[in-house]
């Protein structure tokens, strides 16, 4: 079935400087999605990617969609402490409509 | 406000007890979904329901079971069958958007411990 690998598994960092996680695809997906946890919390959805070479932001997010559409980042300029969390990527089981497959996620600490 | 409610918050049951979570949702969303996560892992779908009185196992069916009698709510039991039901329970609804998947809303959550 559809599978979709997160790296890294974990980032610290100090505060200001910048973090990027990646998911990867063996398989031409048709969207990404993007979320983030908070510690505690639950996730809350950040964006959506559907195009190739697809590039979004907000704010000090950079969300980019590979050009094969088999792979997807995103990055985060001088994070700050309000940052921390898991970021999971999540893509489309095919096969289920509606479904998401979820990365295992990156955790990001952010030390101020 | 329009959300996801998940009660309670915190579960703790002794082994060998059925436990039901609760999840209503007032999106007006057809699908509903039930994920599991464990410390340092991502969510692993457990069963979802795309129109009321359907639903369809996920990857983690075994142990657990599911009710779609109102499009609001779609509670799951944990089972004495499950072998590992310490963990914490996410609900999620979307729209649906065939092929393509569409944005999740998510519930608070539920911590079950299970001793």
């Amino acid at each position: 079935g559809q599978q979709v690998m997160q790296i890294p598994q974990y980032q610290h960092v100090q505060e200001g400087e910048d973090f990027t996680t990646y998911c990867n695809s063996s398989t031409t997906l048709s969207n990404i999605q993007w979320y983030k946890q908070r510690p505690g919390g639950h996730p809350v959805f950040l964006i959506q990617l559907v195009k190739s070479g697809e590039v979004k932001k907000q704010k000090r997010l950079t969300f980019q969609f590979g050009e094969a559409k088999k792979n997807s980042s995103l990055h985060i300029t001088a994070t700050q402490t309000t940052d921390v969390g898991t970021y999971f990527c999540a893509v489309a089981n095919g096969g289920s409509q509606g479904n998401l497959i979820f990365g295992k996620g990156t955790k990001l600490s952010v030390k101020p | 406000d329009g959300g996801i409610t998940q009660s309670p918050k915190y579960l703790f049951r002794k082994e060998g007890q059925n436990v039901t979570l609760s999840c209503e949702q007032n999106l007006n969303h057809d699908a509903m979904y039930w994920y599991r996560q464990d410390p340092g892992q991502g969510l692993r779908l457990i069963y979802y329901s795309q129109i009321v009185n359907d639903f369809q196992k996920g990857d983690i069916a075994e142990g657990y079971s599911v009710s779609r009698e109102k499009k609001e709510s779609f509670p799951l039991t944990v089972t004495s069958a499950q072998k590992n039901p310490t963990a914490f329970y996410l609900c999620a609804s979307s729209i649906l958007a065939p092929g393509t998947g569409s944005e999740q809303y998510f519930g608070p959550g539920t911590r079950l411990t299970v001793t």
